[in-house]
């Protein structure tokens, strides 16, 4: 089993509408959750972190967290074609040498007109 | 103008030569990592290092080196070791080992 799991999409939402993007990790003892905006030939970009069981907002964006489901969501509200990148989920653990943030391979996410 | 960059944005390395990464930052953090990453596949830790003159190996350290002389500076040496190098290299820094991690834009190498 994959330490963070996401479905590698594409994920194809018209624009204005809801985008769901989930991802589900395998450590019990992960603490902190980050969701990363990556274009296409370009690097990652932090969108948000999460650390407590819950959403929280920023903007058109929401993350959500639940813990004992070991999921972590990323919702964006009044999609734009802007964007339309990957979305990469990465999940910190605390280890016996320090804290270890792992990535999983992202969710393509596609806004059309 | 704060944040991370990294040279050369592309890289062509021989069979058998050793190549260098550059990575600056001036964010003034503590902890500065590498990563690779490979079509289909998420980031893969090379090397990290949360402070100067100390590093420690990632998940795939083989075929790769580092030094950490300098707070700003972070260097990655991919050498002749590192049988398949082709791939995009992203440089990270971060406040410490426990906090938020930033990247910079990113070396794409290939082999000629």
């Amino acid at each position: 089993q994959k330490e963070v799991e996401q479905n590698s999409g594409p994920l194809s939402v018209p624009e204005g509408a809801i985008a769901s993007l989930n991802c589900t990790y395998s450590d019990r003892g992960s603490q902190s959750f980050f969701w990363y905006r990556q274009y296409s030939g370009k690097s990652p970009e932090l969108i948000m972190f999460i650390y407590s069981n819950g959403d929280k907002e920023d903007g058109r964006f929401t993350a959500q967290l639940n813990k004992a489901s070991q999921y972590v969501s990323l919702l964006i509200r009044d999609s734009q074609p802007s964007d339309s990148a990957t979305y990469l989920c990465a999940v910190k653990t605390l280890t016996g040498g320090g804290n270890k943030l792992t990535f999983g391979t992202g969710t393509q996410l596609k806004v059309e007109l | 103008d704060g944040g991370i960059t990294q040279s050369p944005k592309y890289l062509f390395r021989k069979e058998g030569q050793n190549v260098t990464l550059s990575c600056e930052q001036n964010l003034n953090h503590d902890a500065m990592y590498w990563y690779r990453q490979d079509p289909g596949q998420g980031l893969r830790l090379i090397y990290y290092s949360q402070i100067v003159n100390d590093f420690q190996k990632g998940d795939i350290a083989e075929g790769y080196s580092v030094s950490r002389e300098k707070k700003e500076s972070f260097p990655l040496t991919v050498t002749s070791a590192q049988k398949n190098p082709t791939a995009f290299y992203l440089c990270a820094s971060s406040m410490d080992l426990k906090q938020t991690q930033y990247f910079g834009p990113g070396t794409r190498l290939l082999v000629l």
